[in-house]
């Protein structure tokens, strides 16, 4: 099974400047979650959708992140206009619904450069 | 609301020499625990998680790890280790009654195999 798809890996922008990150979960999976490192930080939850639906979106910084998950399939994250506190690696994650834990899988991560 | 605590950034440690990689964790609820690794230019992958039952765990590539709830602990331990085990390790806790898998990071452990 192909597993969690981000792209692009790596994005190098100017502060101002918008830049939109894709996510393809694994198929099947309706739940997708955005997830944000920051230099030298931790990990940080940013957003959480089931289906096509925002199910928590307590993490996102401020209202220059917008996040959408189109159908219920793959998702994007647009930053605009880009700051330099956005840089960091952008995970973006997927799992099925369970009753049980619920065990995410990872992307590779996208990593933004805001200059 | 729960945090994470690995109190080392890196861990130097030479090739089949044995190394544990220290994590705590706060709860006010029972939680699932995980430890994740990502290794250069990939993404995070699951190395290992903790659900229920036996509190000792293994997980890929010789890792295992002990569920200590007296100490709140999930140290990850390998009793020999590979040039191919330098990477980042993240412990990760998750309560178990949100209905869904917000994870919360550690800061992240970098293992450095020299020979």
């Amino acid at each position: 099974e192909a597993g969690v798809t981000q792209f692009p890996s790596h994005s190098v922008i100017e502060k101002g400047q918008t830049v939109t990150l894709r996510c393809d979960p694994i198929s099947g999976h309706d739940n997708l979650y955005w997830y944000r490192r920051v230099m030298g930080k931790e990990i940080k939850f940013l957003l959480h959708f089931v289906k096509e639906s925002k199910q928590d979106e307590s993490g996102m910084p401020n209202n220059r992140f917008l996040a959408e998950r189109t159908g219920g399939t793959y998702s994007t994250l647009k930053v605009q206009p880009a700051e330099l506190e956005d840089s960091g690696v952008y995970f973006c994650a997927s799992s099925y619904t369970t009753s049980g834990a619920n065990v995410l899988t990872f992307g590779a991560g996208s990593r933004l450069t805001v200059l | 609301a729960q945090s994470v605590t690995q109190l080392d950034s890196q861990v130097p440690v030479f090739e089949e020499a044995p190394v544990e990689l220290r994590c705590n964790y706060s709860s006010s609820v029972s939680v699932y625990l995980f430890w994740y690794v990502q290794y250069p230019n990939q993404g995070l992958q699951l190395l290992l998680k903790y659900l229920s039952g036996s509190t000792l765990v293994k997980g890929i590539n010789g890792f295992e790890a002990e569920f200590n709830k007296s100490q709140t602990s999930f140290h990850l331990r390998k009793p020999s280790v590979h040039i191919s085990d330098t990477a980042e390790y993240f412990c990760a806790v998750s309560d178990q009654y949100s209905g869904y898998s917000t994870l919360t990071f550690g800061k992240g452990t970098m293992l450095l195999v020299s020979p």
